[in-house]
């Protein structure tokens, strides 16, 4: 198995509140993913990272920020939570050195009270 | 705008028939696919891939089909076993931005 963990495995937290996630990775991968998993939405990717201190926007990054400052930890910041921000959140790591497959992490479950 | 589609929400199989996951895509600029298993409360576990230029890719129990002309890929897993009950994610990869794009995911069953 790929070396990803990520930390908290479960929050629970009220709205208006900061959180911040991080996902840390053993692998060396260049590349960094955080998605979001929702009910009648599948995996959607929130913001993703292609070097420390380079990354880009996904699909539903609004109400996120990212940040990576170095190769194995990729930070994902809920600056004031909302109730729609509560879901399950993946890390995952690729590079293309390899293949093309990413390895996720375990998830986090975040609720927003 | 769902570049890829699973148009099917679930799907129930007797142990050792076979199953067929469908996956539709729109854009024609997808060079790689990708299929996922995803049990509850772990992350999803990469399967099976293909390259845009194949038309096939088999490992084991498992076989990817695809078909540039309709935009289509199918998951084909024979015999289908009770461990193979999970969730199903299809995906496609872009190699210029180096994102992956998932569908909504198929839940398979299949009944012992």
């Amino acid at each position: 198995d790929a070396g990803i963990t990520q930390s908290p495995r479960h929050k629970v937290t009220e709205t208006g509140t900061p959180v911040t996630l991080r996902c840390h990775q053993t692998e060396n991968h260049r590349y960094m993913y955080w998605y979001r998993q929702d009910p009648g939405h599948g995996l959607r990717l929130i913001h993703y990272s292609y070097g420390v201190k380079d990354t880009d926007k996904g699909e539903v990054s609004d109400g996120y920020s990212v940040s990576r400052s170095k190769t194995e930890d990729f930070l994902l910041t809920l600056e004031s939570a909302t109730s729609s921000q509560t879901s399950v959140y993946f890390c995952a790591i690729s590079d293309k050195r390899e293949s093309y497959e990413q390895y996720f992490g375990p998830g986090t479950r975040l609720t927003v009270t | 705008d769902q570049q890829v589609k699973q148009n099917s929400p679930s799907l129930s199989v007797q142990e050792g028939r076979i199953s067929i996951l469908n996956c539709d895509y729109t854009n024609s600029m997808f060079d790689y696919f990708l299929w996922y298993k995803k049990y509850p409360a772990e992350g999803p576990t990469f399967l099976i891939s293909i390259s845009s230029i194949k038309d096939k890719n088999e490992d084991g129990r498992f076989t990817v089909f695809l078909n540039k002309s309709a935009k289509h890929l199918s998951l084909h897993i024979v015999p289908s076993q009770p461990g193979d009950s999970a969730v199903y994610f299809c995906a496609a990869f872009t190699s210029g931005t180096y994102k992956y794009i998932f569908g909504t995911g198929t839940r398979l069953k299949v009944l012992a």
